[in-house]
């Protein structure tokens, strides 16, 4: 079965350092990993995905994942936070085989302080 | 297109009453999935269908929900009667195929009193 996990349940940083929002995930197969972000009272925006190919994916608002088959991980990264960027972010894995769901993390709170 | 388009956004209801969440999916899309979002339990897959066919319904968490998705363009989940554990945000989301982001709704924030 398909399972998510993100660690750490908030991360905090300063306005103007980097960040690192982690996520691993297990599946028996190849997976389709994503990321999104919740705003209050809003549904989930999409940010990135991996499907195939460079294990670096780049996503909207300048945030980035990479790829660790390995270590069967899925961070998600920014060299440089906004205030903005406080929300809540999910990790999301679907596995490659046709008919499978996508499935979520518990999420992580990201607080970006100025 | 107008993406995926839940209703209502806000409902209240009394506990024992039956609840009815609706959900339109981006034209096109052959997958929808229904979510329910608590504070406790994360975001959470209740049921989901492929080509109006549900397929894994192994997260309704009991036979007081059910779902339904009559078309390619309209899906509801109803819950009856209902429970003041109910309350939570619904989440409905469509996707175009398997290798593809999924598409989120609004929402319908749901309290059970």
């Amino acid at each position: 079965a398909q399972s998510v996990a993100q660690p750490e349940d908030q991360v905090n940083v300063a306005e103007g350092n980097p960040l690192t929002v982690k996520c691993t995930y297990s599946v028996s197969g190849n997976p389709y990993l994503f990321w999104y972000v919740q705003y209050p009272n809003r549904g989930l925006q999409f940010l990135l995905k991996y499907i195939t190919g460079d294990n670096l994916v780049k996503g909207s608002y300048g945030f980035e994942a990479e790829f660790n088959k390995s270590q069967t991980s899925f961070h998600l990264k920014k060299p440089s936070a906004l205030v903005s960027d406080s929300a809540l972010y999910f990790c999301a894995v679907r596995e490659e085989q046709a008919g499978t769901a996508l499935i979520f993390g518990k999420g992580t709170t990201l607080s970006v302080s100025s | 297109d107008a993406g995926v388009i839940q209703s209502p956004r806000h409902e209240v209801t009394e506990m024992g009453q039956e609840v009815t969440l609706r959900c339109k999916p981006i034209s096109g899309h052959d997958y929808l999935f229904w979510y329910r979002q608590t504070m406790m339990r994360g975001l959470e897959l209740l049921i989901y269908f492929n080509n109006n066919v549900p397929i894994d319904d192994s997260g309704m968490p009991e036979d007081r929900f059910s779902a339904k998705m009559p078309n390619a363009s309209f899906s509801t989940l109803k819950i009856q009667p209902s429970e003041p554990r109910d309350s939570a945000v619904y989440f409905c989301a469509s996707s175009l195929y398997r290798g593809v982001e999924a598409f989120f709704g609004q929402g319908t924030r749901l309290t059970v009193v």
